[in-house]
């Protein structure tokens, strides 16, 4: 099975900064990677899939790049909304798997 | 509007069987692939099943392998994911989920989701 591995796991921030959760898989998986944020007590949402494709209707805050093995989520201009948690996922090969999760806390 | 319903969750002791089930509206449900996802109380998103969209291809993770089966009536619009031999870490809130696809690849990305049914396996 490919491992998904995020860090950091959490991270703290400040309104108006820009902030980088990478994300590594244990074998390439080209560039089929998704980012999603989920809010608390919420179904996930879809922000970024296949590695830099912004979904619509997200904001163009949000950024992905990558490629290979190391993967990366950038927020650029942080809002209050954004401090809630992401998740990374390779749809390369089946078994799917979902990265461990990165908590993002308001410092 | 995309709907996804799930029902079926409860408690259940361990070695028990469940069976999930997701009534989708809004889209032509025989076009799409499904997917159950879950997440543990307090705990990341865990993929669990796939199913392509005739239902001829399914998949599984390793952690439900042989215990679960997913299927769908596509006349029905009803995805449904039966579960044996439960244990008590397939405690978890479980989503029916809607994939999209992108390029040539089967399985993209979840746009859609359920609003989950709680699945508790304890004596």
């Amino acid at each position: 099975d490919i491992q998904m591995t995020q860090s950091p796991s959490s991270l703290s921030a400040s309104v108006g900064d820009t902030v980088t959760i990478t994300c590594r898989a244990s074998q390439s998986i080209s560039t089929y990677l998704n980012w999603y944020q989920q809010q608390p007590g919420k179904a996930p949402k879809v922000l970024i899939y296949a590695t830099s494709s912004l979904q619509s209707g997200v904001p163009s805050r949000f950024s992905g790049s990558g490629s290979g093995t190391d993967f990366s989520l950038t927020i650029s201009g942080l809002q209050p909304e954004d401090f809630t948690s992401y998740y990374c996922q390779q749809t390369y090969r089946t078994p799917i798997t979902f990265g461990q999760g990165t908590r993002l806390e308001i410092k | 509007e995309v709907q996804l319903l799930e029902s079926g969750g409860g408690l259940v002791q361990p070695g028990g069987s469940l069976r999930l089930s997701c009534a989708a509206s809004g889209f032509t449900f025989n076009s799409y692939v499904m997917s159950w996802v879950r997440q543990a109380p307090g705990k990341g998103l865990e993929w669990v099943s796939a199913i392509d969209n005739s239902g001829a291809g399914t998949y599984y993770a390793d952690s439900v392998k042989g215990r679960v089966t997913i299927s769908r009536d596509n006349f029905k619009n009803t995805l449904y994911l039966q579960m044996t031999t439960l244990r008590a870490e397939d405690t978890a809130i479980y989503y029916c989920a809607k994939t999209e696809k992108y390029g040539t690849t089967w399985y993209g990305f979840v746009q859609d989701w359920g609003q989950g049914t709680l699945v508790t396996v304890s004596s």
